[in-house]
Formats: C-alpha cells, structure tokens, sequence
C-alpha cells in the first residue's frame, strides 16, 4: 500500500513568488491534515480536512496560504506571495477515520524562500 | 490551549538504555503519542498512551502518569540506526483530530 506522498521535496523560491505544495494521502482516508516545522522547532499544526471539507483550519498563519482538497482526494497548500519566514518543512498527514490513535505522514516538502 | 515540554537532545552510546521525557499541559487530556523522524524522512507513529502504566513494544516502551501530566519514551538496547528525532504529541480531542507536537528530542547514539 502506497504511503502519503508529497511533491515536491524540496522547493526554493524567491519571495514574493508563488509555491504549490500537494499531498497525496493514503487511499480511503478521510482526514487530511497539514502540519509545518520551522527552524527545527515544534511540527505545528496548520490544518484539517474531512473529505473535501475544511474541519479546522486555525493553524493557518494568514490569508496568504490557501488549501484545497478538491474531490476528497489529494490536497494542494499554496503560499501566495511568499515570505522569508515561510520556510520550512511542510507536512501532510491522513488518517482513516475508524483509527484514532495514528496518523500517517509524508516525507514533506522542505521550502527555502530566499 | 496545550503545550509539551521535552528536552531538545540527548546522547547515548550503542547498547545503552536511553529515557525521553515529555511533559504537558492541556485543555482537555486525550492520550501521549509519541512519533520518530529520522532526518529527511516522514515522523512516524511509535505508541500511544491513554491510561497510565507502560507499554511495550520490542526495544521501545512508553510510559504514562496524568496525575502528573508526564509520560516517557524509553529505547533499549540503542542502536545507531535509532539516531532520529522523537516527538511526543496530544490529540486536540477523543476523535483523533490535531495533533500538538513537543519541540522533539534530537537523539545521538554513538558507538
């Protein structure tokens, strides 16, 4: 069984350009979650989808980063202009909706705005 | 709101016993997880703890006090390869939504 997948792995841009960062989740899991971890500190939480429905979007840092999840399957985080203190690593997770305890990760995408 | 503390790094050499600690303060408290990321890679799920006590698995355990808001992971007979970060994390609620991670634990193992 295929894991979560991101693309891509890495991304550097310049600031004020635009990125597009998609997950692909394991198939079947409902919830979709992005997580981010900047300069080695904690992996915060940046938000949460149920199916295609946006179920707690909180951690969003601000109006400058959109996500989508078009159909319930993969998802897309775009960060649109970026900034400097936009890098960092940017995770997904998905978890099926009858499993509480685990989710699964991807590799994440390693952003560098310079 | 929630918040954990673990301390930032810890070395020990191969087959030695090493303790990573994790202490919280939560809202509401739903169980201590605990995932490992080896540089590069994805964090992975290593236990979850929802009552108090310990639980086992292979060389990895977890341990689990509420009354004291603190729980351990505990790595036995260390291996180079278990050179990674550990991360513990709360769930935001019993459903298993969001997840609020510590600041992780970079391990060194050396020979």
């Amino acid at each position: 069984e295929a894991g979560v997948t991101q693309f891509p792995s890495h991304s550097v841009i310049e600031k004020g350009q635009t990125v597009t960062l998609r997950c692909d989740p394991i198939s079947g899991h409902d919830n979709l979650y992005w997580y981010r971890r900047v300069m080695g500190k904690e992996i915060k939480f940046l938000l949460h989808f149920v199916k295609e429905s946006k179920q707690d979007e909180s951690g969003m840092p601000n109006n400058r980063f959109l996500a989508e999840r078009t159909g319930g399957t993969y998802s897309t985080l775009k960060v649109q202009p970026a900034e400097l203190e936009d890098s960092g690593v940017y995770f997904c997770a998905s978890r099926p909706t009858t499993l509480n305890t685990e989710a699964f990760f991807g590799q994440g995408t390693r952003l560098t705005v310079v | 709101g929630q918040s954990l503390e673990q301390p930032s790094e810890v070395t020990a050499v191969e087959g030695a016993i090493v303790q990573i600690n994790c202490t919280y303060q939560t809202s509401g408290f739903y169980g201590l997880s605990w995932y490992q990321q080896h540089d590069g890679g994805a964090p992975t799920f290593l236990s979850y703890n929802a009552l108090d006590g310990l639980e086992e698995t292979g060389r990895f355990s977890s341990f689990l006090s509420r009354s004291d808001s603190y729980g351990y992971l505990l790595l036995q007979e260390l291996q180079m390869k278990d050179s990674a970060s550990y991360f513990c994390a709360v769930p935001s609620n019993n459903a298993g939504n969001m997840l609020t991670f510590g600041g992780g634990t970079r391990l060194m193992v050396k020979p």
